[in-house]
């Protein structure tokens, strides 16, 4: 079966602040697929990142980088010099089909950033 | 055509009614997605279309809700005798084949069963 873990209900920063939001996740397929969302309070899920099993290069892409970790089942994501429009519910997700055609989400981290 | 559209954004029913959603996907998508989140909670996978045909349905997926998807474009997702526990925000995304930055999202229609 699978399942995500992300352990931080809520995390407070203030602005300018570096933050590591945590995912872990169990699968016993050797190809899936890793995703981060973002919800903000207006609902949508908005799509940050798709990595796939056999890509453990990090990435980064402007204030946001990923460490991809397979040897510890760990996706976490990094938000450096946060700020308040970064305010958001962050999930991470886990498919073993193409393109993630059904999700498994974890159930989220509650992020506030303070001015 | 800008994205994912739902709805209504807000339903308030009483228990025992039935209720009725819809998505209307980005136009050149050819799958579409059901699911629910429970507050606090992830999204949970409901059902998934590809054009016109069902072709996954969850467990959660109980004999009082069905989904449609008639021609291809818009679906709609019925609640038949709702239950409190049906209260959550139903979310719809669409993607197209060999998309590979995952689906596109509306912003969800919060069903309330009082």
């Amino acid at each position: 079966a699978q399942k995500v873990t992300q352990a931080q209900t809520e995390i407070s920063v203030v602005e300018k602040e570096d933050v590591t939001l945590d995912c872990v996740y169990e699968t016993r397929d050797t190809t899936y697929y890793l995703f981060w969302y973002k919800q903000p309070p207006s609902g949508e899920l908005v799509f940050l990142i798709r990595r796939n099993s056999f890509d453990e290069q990090n990435e980064i892409s402007g204030r946001y980088s990923w460490n991809f970790q397979k040897s510890t089942s760990s996706f976490n994501f990094t938000i450096t010099a946060s700020q308040v429009v970064d305010s958001a519910v962050y999930f991470c997700a886990l498919s073993e089909k193409d393109y993630g055609q059904n999700f498994v989400f974890g159930p989220g981290t509650r992020l506030s950033v303070l001015p | 055509d800008t994205g994912v559209s739902q709805n209504p954004r807000h339903k308030i029913t009483k228990r025992g009614q039935n209720v009725t959603f819809r998505c209307d996907p980005i136009s050149e998508h050819n799958r579409l997605y059901w699911y629910r989140q429970t507050l606090g909670q992830g999204p949970e996978f409901l059902t998934y279309f590809q054009n016109e045909a069902q072709l996954e349905k969850s467990r959660l997926l109980s004999d009082r809700f069905s989904a449609e998807r008639p021609k291809g474009s818009f679906s709609t997702l019925e609640i038949q005798r709702t239950e409190q526990g049906d209260s959550a925000m139903y979310l719809c995304a669409s993607s197209s084949v060999g998309q590979r930055y995952g689906y596109t999202f509306g912003s969800g229609t919060r069903l309330t069963v009082v």
